[in-house]
């Protein structure tokens, strides 16, 4: 079965540090992935999704990037973080035989 | 842009009752609509799925509509029990690849 593995779990960092959140998939090849944040109380929001290694579509233009440097990894980064980059993220995979999405635990990240 | 709304306000209702949550959206028909389930601090679970294509939906104790004309599913939890409380959000699939969620509707079932 399809596996998603994020970490770090629990992230706490100053406004103006790099992040660096990571993804890696199991037992799947080529899958499609996807992070999300959600903000407290609230929906998924759809940030970055990829296709395919090195390819990345971004879908709220914001702090934040996204890489796919090998089939089953997936990191989201940013140079600087701000206040409201603050939520948990979460990254998901598609698995194309049900169109369903599975996804990792989440990583929270807190900016002060 | 895409709007999908789901009741914010959290659902209480008695076990054995049947739940029936609400997902409304606007601006474009979805080639299909999912459910999932999100317990606390952890990511959500695939439920079920319906087609742009099929009324309804059902799996064990879950059943999902799904109206296009009204741009309307509504997902039932028949035989509730506590065990089912948590959040239920509904997503909107574009493109076979473009997953839009809902903020989710908090279900409370009370033994």
């Amino acid at each position: 079965s399809q596996t998603i593995h994020q970490w770090p779990a629990t992230l706490v960092q100053p406004v103006g540090s790099p992040l660096s959140l990571e993804c890696t998939v199991e037992g799947t090849s080529n899958p499609n992935l996807y992070w999300y944040r959600q903000a407290a109380g609230r929906g998924l929001q759809l940030l970055f999704y990829s296709v395919g290694i090195g390819q990345i579509s971004s879908e709220v233009p914001q702090n934040l990037s996204a890489s796919r440097p090998q089939d089953r990894q997936f990191i989201l980064s940013s140079k600087k973080l701000l206040l409201s980059d603050s939520g948990f993220y979460l990254c998901a995979g598609l698995y194309p035989f049900t169109g369903e999405l599975f996804f990792g635990e989440g990583s929270r990240l807190t900016v002060l | 842009s895409q709007k999908i709304e789901q009741n914010s306000e959290a659902l209480n209702i008695q076990e054995g009752k049947t739940a029936t949550l609400t997902c409304n959206y606007t601006n474009y028909s979805p080639a299909y609509l999912q459910w999932y389930r999100q317990d606390p601090g952890r990511g959500p679970v695939f439920l079920l799925l319906i087609r742009e294509n099929e009324k309804e939906k059902r799996k064990e104790r879950l059943k999902v509509t799904f109206d296009t004309t009204l741009k309307q599913s509504l997902f039932h939890i028949t035989a509730s029990q506590p065990a089912d409380s948590a959040t239920y959000l509904c997503a909107l699939v574009r493109n076979f690849n473009k997953f839009y969620f809902g903020s989710g509707t908090k279900l409370n079932v009370k033994p």
